[in-house]
């Protein structure tokens, strides 16, 4: 089955500093690649995402780039805020109706006012 | 949100009680999802269903059941809880993307089970 694993576990970052978290997946037919951000005591929230088929995707100040050869995607946050301050999460899976996601662990990140 | 509610929110419970946790959805999505949530795990696969009685299992389904009678109501049951498990609890929905071309997962609120 696929695997997902995520990195650096957990990320602190000044005010306006660029953040990124890896992952890596081990599927080669995986071809979705979303991203949650968590808050405390709520559930994971889809921010962004990408497809096999596309290389970067931005929106506003986060980005998610995919290298499908190695099997490698991450997520950009630039100007971080306070606010951006939560676990973030990856995922892979197949896209279909029904989705067999696989999630990494996990990356806490704290903005640091 | 996807207009996904949980239900209880909060729930402490004593070993070898049955549990029934309860998901339901107001916008008539087909595939709906239990996942667990524990340091060190991320989020994993308990039980999914794919339509009203049509069910499977995940990744984690030992010691767990789920119902689905109706569209929007997907239960999950612990017929004998144990600390093992103990954790967070989510209900998900996928939703075909605006270009149709894919499906996004989205998250209920969460509800946290104790077992003492």
């Amino acid at each position: 089955g696929e695997n997902v694993e995520q990195h650096p576990s957990t990320l602190s970052v000044q005010e306006g500093d660029s953040a990124v978290i890896k992952c890596t997946y081990s599927d080669s037919a995986s071809n979705y690649f979303p991203w949650y951000k968590q808050e405390l005591g709520k559930g994971p929230q889809l921010i962004i995402d990408i497809r096999s088929n596309v290389g970067e995707k931005k929106d506003q100040r986060i980005a998610v780039t995919l290298n499908k050869t190695a099997k490698h995607f991450s997520l950009h946050i630039t100007e971080t805020q306070p606010e951006d301050s939560a676990v973030y999460f990856c995922a892979a899976s197949f896209s279909g109706g029904y989705q067999k996601v696989t999630f990494g662990i996990g990356t806490k990140l704290q903005v640091i006012p | 949100d996807a207009g996904i509610t949980q239900s209880p929110r909060h729930k402490v419970t004593e070993t070898g009680t049955p549990v029934t946790l309860r998901c339901h959805q107001t916008e008539n999505h087909r595939y709906m999802y239990w996942y667990r949530q524990d340091p060190g795990h991320g989020l994993r696969l308990i039980h999914y269903s794919y339509g009203v009685k049509d069910t499977d299992k995940g990744e984690v389904s030992d010691g767990y059941s789920v119902s689905r009678s109706k569209t929007e109501d997907f239960l999950l049951t612990l017929e004998s809880a144990t600390s093992s498990q103990t954790s967070v609890y989510f209900c998900a929905i996928s939703e075909r993307t605006g270009t149709g071309l894919a499906y996004e997962q989205y998250f209920g609120p969460g509800t946290r089970l104790t077992v003492t």
